[in-house]
């Protein structure tokens, strides 16, 4: 199995205040991804990173920030949670195409 | 309306019966990925497809890519219980570099 752990695997939250989500690898990937699933959306990107300090937005981007200050970490960042990012957040890696994905965390905001 | 379509959302069948699970786009991808997920974990790669019309096999399952790379479809044959789970298919677009967008998901119950 792919070395790739989340923290929280589970957060309940109120509305407005800050929640971030870490990610943590042992492969030594260059891509790292955060996504959202939603029940019929399937699996949608957020922010995905190619290197240390080197992000770029996904097709659901508004309302978070990430950070990746080392190869290993990749931060997601809700400045101000809101009942609408409510859900399931998994993230991936991927070194040659193939994604590998963590256990996912489960955000509840109320 | 997203870009990879996939049919249907939910299937409950009995063991033993052979089911299709379709994904469907207008757009060309350079390759399609189908993932399986359990409840409670991330979905694990089950196979890739690259070439138009490439078939491949997976013990019971059988993946397609459709002639002009618009569409895929992964047959399984006498389902078992421990196919449950569910069903994503995934593509790169032509033009998008590396980056997976992601189906709906099929959501596959196989009672014993």
């Amino acid at each position: 199995d792919a070395g790739i752990t989340q923290s929280p695997r589970h957060k309940v939250t109120e509305t407005g205040t800050p929640v971030t989500l870490r990610c943590h690898q042992t492969e030594n990937h260059r891509y790292m991804y955060w996504y959202r699933q939603d029940p019929g959306h399937g699996l949608r990107l957020i922010h995905y990173s190619y290197g240390v300090k080197d992000t770029d937005k996904g097709e659901v981007s508004d309302g978070y920030s990430v950070s990746r200050s080392k190869t290993e970490d990749f931060l997601l960042t809700l400045e101000s949670a809101t009942s609408s990012q409510t859900s399931v957040y998994f993230c991936a890696i991927s070194g040659t195409g193939e994604l590998f994905f963590g256990e996912g965390s489960r955000l509840t905001v109320l | 309306t997203q870009l990879l379509e996939q049919s249907p959302q939910f299937l409950s069948i009995q063991e033993g019966e052979n089911l299709t699970v379709y994904c469907n786009s207008s757009s060309v991808f350079s390759s399609l990925q189908w993932y399986r997920q359990e409840p409670g974990e991330g979905p694990v790669l089950l196979v890739t497809v690259v070439t138009g019309g490439e078939v491949k096999k997976l013990k019971r399952l059988t993946f397609q890519f459709g002639d002009a790379r618009k569409d895929s479809s992964l047959h399984i044959t006498a389902a078992q219980p421990g196919d449950t789970g569910l069903y994503l298919c995934a593509g790169v677009l032509s033009n998008a570099g590396n980056m997976l967008t992601f189906g709906g998901g099929t959501r596959l119950m196989v009672k014993p």
